[in-house]
């Protein structure tokens, strides 16, 4: 069965700080990988998104993510964290045949500290 | 473009009623639209996936008749949950495919989610 490992549960850093938040999939055909975010209490928002091209692939925010086909993973990226990255992050990936269903990751929850 | 509504963002209704969520497409078609559920501190799971003109197809676990889902329109879905229990309070999220979507660009635009408090 698809899965989708997101193994950082939760992650406590301090403002400017590096981040970078692991998501790796089971999947061996074409797939398409994104990374959502959900701030408290809000709804998912779209960070960014790989469909084909280039596998390091900027977002909205300062995040970046890069698609590692040999290792199947999509890790995202930010060189420096606000507090107001406070939030819980979502890696998803999608096939691109049958049904194009979504695989959410189980989240991972940063807390930046100002 | 490509925005997802949902209606209403929240309820709250009493044991053994039934609550309806709509889940509508503003700007595009949605051959297929998804119903998720997100419980506290959780992720998004996959209820069902729902084809205009056709039945859902719902994932392993879910109970069909529990959770009604119609896609009548290109535009619109809708998630009834029959006779609610206290353990069917969640957040219920929809998200829409555009009908042009090819299987190389295979993007859900996500509605704001619907909160359901069962009493």
């Amino acid at each position: 069965a698809q899965s989708v490992s997101q193994h950082n549960h939760h992650v406590i850093l301090s403002e400017a700080a590096s981040l970078e938040l692991g998501c790796n999939y089971s999947y061996g055909g074409t797939v398409n990988l994104f990374w959502y975010v959900q701030y408290p209490g809000q709804h998912l928002q779209l960070l960014l998104k790989y469909f084909s091209g280039d596998p390091l692939v900027k977002g909205i925010k300062g995040f970046e993510a890069e698609f590692i086909k040999s290792k199947f993973s999509f890790n995202l990226r930010k060189p420096s964290v606000q507090w107001s990255d406070t939030a819980e992050y979502f890696c998803a990936v999608s096939q691109n045949s049958g049904t194009y269903k979504y695989i959410f990751g189980t989240g991972t929850r940063l807390k930046v500290l100002a | 473009g490509a925005v997802v509504s949902q209606h209403p963002s929240w309820v709250i209704c009493k044991s053994g009623t039934s609550v309806k969520i709509e889940c509508r497409s503003l700007d595009f078609q949605a051959t297929t639209m998804f119903w998720y559920r997100q419980f506290p501190k959780q992720s998004l799971m996959l209820m069902a996936t729902s084809n205009e003109g056709s039945k859902a197809t719902y994932e392993q676990g879910v109970e069909k008749d529990k959770f009604l889902i119609n896609h009548a329109s290109l535009t619109l879905s809708t998630l009834t949950v029959t006779s609610a229990h206290p353990e069917d309070s969640s957040f219920y999220i929809c998200s829409a495919r555009e009908v042009w979507a090819s299987g190389l660009y295979n993007e859900q635009f996500f509605g704001p989610g619907t909160r359901l408090t069962v009493l």
